[in-house]
């Protein structure tokens, strides 16, 4: 089963707008990861954010993290055809020491 | 530094058979995890392996297995396969132990189909 679920399923702009994605989970975590997953291909990870931080960035992403609504977001700015994906976070913590992932969003940008 | 390595990439097997698939890992990496991928159900765990040990296990029938060799390769099998487990199975690599801080790096992925 799922810990986190992601919303939007899937979201399309136009490139150079700026992309937000959510991801809720359910149990307390220790930490929350986004990764990025092209099209049948494997995941690469993007960013970790531990459950004591608000917000982090990294390039031109931006996530946050609010463990009281156990929730997190993801922006990414200025968005580039590249970043067509699919988006997954993962969570871990809760009793279990392994990464449980969201149902993703799949995000398409529009050149 | 080379990747995580999957072999094969794709596999077309018919029910009833068995498949085993390879992971290879980031030298020094310790730690491999098996993820299946499907529309339906998404990314959902299987199992993970650290120093020749399974670590942890997700919500699979006992027919998925694996195992984790001294050089940290590790191999998933399935047995008596159904037309459900055709997926993308995932192997990840991490140097400690996953679910922790360290990043976990995913390979290619092995584009299993059983007719």
């Amino acid at each position: 089963s799922q810990q986190g679920e992601e919303d939007p399923q899937a979201l399309s702009i136009q490139e150079g707008e700026n992309a937000t994605m959510n991801c809720s989970y359910k149990t307390s975590i220790n930490n929350l990861q986004w990764y990025r997953q092209n099209s049948g291909r494997g995941l690469v990870h993007l960013i970790l954010i531990r459950s004591n931080e608000r917000e982090k960035h990294s390039g031109r992403l931006r996530v946050t993290l609010d463990t009281s609504k156990k929730s997190s977001s993801l922006l990414i700015t200025a968005s580039r055809a590249a970043d067509t994906a699919s988006y997954f976070c993962a969570t871990d913590g809760g009793g279990n020491e392994k990464l449980t992932f969201g149902t993703g969003t799949r995000l398409t940008i529009i050149p | 530094k080379a990747g995580v390595t999957q072999t094969p990439r794709y596999l077309i097997k018919t029910r009833g058979q068995q498949v085993t698939l390879s992971c290879s890992p980031i030298s020094g990496h310790r730690s491999v995890s098996w993820y299946q991928q499907t529309p339906g159900q998404g990314l959902q765990f299987l199992f993970e392996y650290f120093s020749e040990t399974q670590r942890n296990k997700g919500n699979f029938p006992g027919r998925f297995s694996g195992r984790q060799f001294s050089n940290s390769r590790s191999e998933m099998n399935v047995s008596t396969l159904e037309l459900g487990d055709s997926a993308l199975y995932l192997c990840a690599s991490s140097v400690r132990p996953a679910g922790g801080t360290d990043t976990q790096y995913f390979g290619p992925g092995t584009r299993l189909t059983v007719l």
